[in-house]
């Protein structure tokens, strides 16, 4: 199975900040990684797939990158809304295996 | 607009099948390059995919329960279904179902259920 390690666990910040949720895969993925977003009482919400694409509806403040098997999640310009829980996972290959999560907390 | 809810027993005792259904509106699985699969997540620790199914009745499984998993599909009412057989604590979890649009996006999960809590207890 392919490990995802994600990082930070958890992370603090201000509305209007910039943060950086980073995952890294044991081993090659190619582009295929995607990132979610968990809040309580809401269903899972898909941000990014295949590394950079925007899903649609999503605020373009969220962006998606990659180097090698190395893989950043960006969200410029904190709103409000975006604390909560962050999950990567890779779309590459089965078993799909996801992040430990980071969890975005308001400072 | 894509909606997917699960429904479960909640409580069931070790040892015995858990039965999961999933119903959902929004999208057909008899259309091509569809899926619906199964997520798990014990309270406070991250997610495990358990199991796909797709609009050719392909089936695709986690490894790692594999003999334990069986997935299906009603077409026609718009529902599927997880059975896991022979349950323990470890299997205490929230499980959602979730959509797969293959043909657009992927092997990713572009919609999900809130979620159905299973706890075993004996």
């Amino acid at each position: 199975d392919v490990q995802m390690t994600q990082s930070p666990y958890n992370l603090a910040a201000s509305p209007g900040e910039s943060v950086s949720i980073n995952c890294k895969a044991s081993k090659s993925i190619s582009k295929y990684l995607a990132w979610y977003q968990q809040k309580p009482g809401k269903a899972n919400k898909l941000l990014i797939y295949d590394g950079s694409t925007l899903q649609s509806g999503i605020p373009s403040r969220f962006s998606g990158s990659r180097s090698g098997t190395d893989f950043t999640l960006t969200i410029r310009s904190l709103e409000p809304e975006d604390f909560g829980l962050y999950y990567c996972q890779q779309h590459n290959e089965y078993p799909f295996t996801f992040g430990s999560g980071t969890k975005l907390e308001i400072k | 607009q894509v909606t997917l809810k699960e429904s479960g027993p909640g409580i069931l005792q070790p040892s015995q099948t858990l039965s999961l259904t999933c119903t959902f509106s929004g999208f057909s699985l008899s259309t091509y390059g569809m899926g619906v699969g199964w997520i798990r997540q014990p309270s406070g620790k991250g997610l495990e995919w358990l199991a796909n199914i797709w609009w050719d009745d392909d089936k695709s499984y986690n490894p790692s329960l594999k003999n334990r998993l069986t997935i299906s599909q009603d077409t026609s009412n718009n529902q599927a279904f997880l059975k896991i057989t022979y349950v323990d604590t470890a299997d205490t979890a929230t499980y959602y179902c979730t959509r797969t649009d293959r043909y657009n996006y992927g092997y990713v999960m572009d919609a999900w259920g809130q979620g159905a809590s299973v706890s075993v207890s004996s």
